[in-house]
């Protein structure tokens, strides 16, 4: 079974501090994304990747950066936290191909006070 | 982004009935996913779909790729307590972006 694992369940920050959310994948998938998930608004695609030092932005990257130097970690950068970033943070990945499947990670809720 | 309507939102059902839910969309889809995710938890992979008409079974889990491409549907026979949770949809396009659905909230009364 292919496995995603997210470094923190639970995050609590301060605003303004640099958060780095991490994400390793063990199935040698090429694509890797980071999603949030907020009550009433659904996912929403931060940013994905489609191989290493590969990155493109998705929906909502503004105050968010990735980092993938390697194929099997991508990590999520809050250079500066803010209280709108609280959220659930949900990290996935897939291989690329016709029949492409999205496996997520258990989540890292994170609290920014 | 593009989120997909699912339907019904929630759904408060007895133990033992059966359970059916469904997503459409405005776009063609090449794929569609559906989900359940427990209350802090990462969504859990349930079905995968590939071709339109395609009808797909996971225990008690029975999901179909819309013949149109544009929805598809998801039903749980013989519901118990653990079925409890939120599932949602996801739809791939031709332009491998991945769209979610609302999601649906089950609650099984024992």
């Amino acid at each position: 079974d292919v496995k995603v694992t997210q470094s923190s369940r639970y995050l609590v920050k301060r605003t303004g501090e640099k958060v780095f959310l991490e994400c390793v994948q063990d199935m040698d998938h090429e694509n890797m994304f980071w999603y949030r998930q907020d009550p009433g608004l659904g996912l929403r695609l931060i940013y994905f990747s489609y191989d290493v030092k590969m990155k493109e932005k998705g929906d909502i990257p503004e105050g968010y950066s990735v980092s993938r130097e390697k194929k099997e970690r991508f990590s999520l950068i809050l250079e500066s936290a803010s209280t709108n970033q609280t959220s659930m943070y949900l990290c996935a990945s897939s291989e690329q191909g016709k029949n492409e499947k999205l496996f997520f990670g258990s989540g890292t809720q994170l609290s920014v006070l | 982004g593009q989120q997909l309507n699912q339907s019904p939102q929630s759904m408060f059902i007895q133990e033992g009935e059966d359970v059916s839910m469904n997503c459409t969309s405005s776009s063609i889809f090449n794929t569609w996913l559906w989900y359940k995710q427990d209350p802090g938890e990462g969504p859990v992979l349930l079905i995968a779909l590939y071709k339109a008409g395609e009808l797909t079974s996971n225990g008690r889990l029975t999901a179909q790729f819309g013949i149109t491409r544009k929805d598809s549907f998801l039903n749980i026979s013989a519901s118990i307590p653990s079925d409890v949770g939120i599932y949602f949809c996801a739809g791939r396009t031709t332009g491998n972006q991945f769209y979610f659905g609302t999601g649906t909230s089950l609650t099984v009364i024992p």
